[in-house]
């Protein structure tokens, strides 16, 4: 079993709607909790950066971390193209942040 | 600032050859890291390193090596290429700020091929 589960996809929504990307874990030792976005043949950018439970908000995207359930998402409002890529979670046991643990991604496919 | 550079792009390289991965960053961090991604697999940390001369294995650092001359460097080198190295490799680094995100900066990636 992977220590983060994540669905691979591809999701794929109309533009303007409300798109949930979840991740499980099985390490309750985790308490630092990322989302990475990953466009086609680029490298990963930090989306979201959350630590221990509840919810964080930035623009059209929420992060949301359930450490008693160990389950995160991510949701995106009113999406649009632009945001179709790659989705990876990522979560540490410490701020210390040099063993990040990935799940496989998913992919997100937003038309117009 | 360029930010995290690799080179090169693109490699077919056949079983048995060496070859040697650059990451170059130059936005000063302490912190740098080189993962393989394969499909559906998520990243994997191969080394990485805390400051210059400071190096440590991650997860899956069999058939690699690293080396931390400088704080802008960061190479990783291939001795005996093997059909399992067929991945993509990304390089990335941080800033070591206390109370601070774990943000990694990423570079494009190095598409390698071993046949």
């Amino acid at each position: 079993q992977k220590e983060v589960e994540q669905d691979p996809g591809p999701l794929s929504v109309p533009e303007g709607a409300i798109v949930s990307l979840n991740c499980t874990y099985s390490n309750s030792a985790f308490q630092y909790f990322m989302w990475y976005r990953q466009y086609s043949r680029k490298g990963p950018e930090l989306l979201m950066y959350t630590y221990s439970s509840g919810n964080k908000e930035d623009g059209r995207f929420t992060a949301q971390v359930d450490k008693s359930s160990k389950y995160i998402s991510l949701f995106i409002r009113d999406s649009q193209p632009s945001d179709s890529a790659t989705y990876l979670c990522a979560m540490t046991r410490n701020n210390a942040g040099n063993m990040l643990t990935f799940g496989g991604g998913t992919r997100l496919m937003v038309k117009p | 600032n360029a930010g995290v550079t690799q080179t090169p792009k693109f490699r077919i390289l056949k079983i048995g050859q060496s070859m040697t991965l650059q990451c170059t960053q130059d936005m000063n961090h302490n912190y740098m890291y080189w993962y393989r991604q394969d499909p559906g697999m998520g990243l994997k940390l191969i080394y990485y390193s805390v400051g210059a001369g400071i190096t440590d294995k991650g997860e899956v650092p069999n058939g690699y090596n690293v080396s931390r001359s400088t704080t802008e460097d960061f190479p990783l080198r291939l001795e005996l290429a093997a059909p399992s190295q067929t991945s993509v490799y990304f390089c990335a680094s941080r800033q070591d700020l206390a109370g601070g995100s774990n943000e990694q900066f990423f570079g494009p990636g190095t598409r390698l091929t071993v046949l």
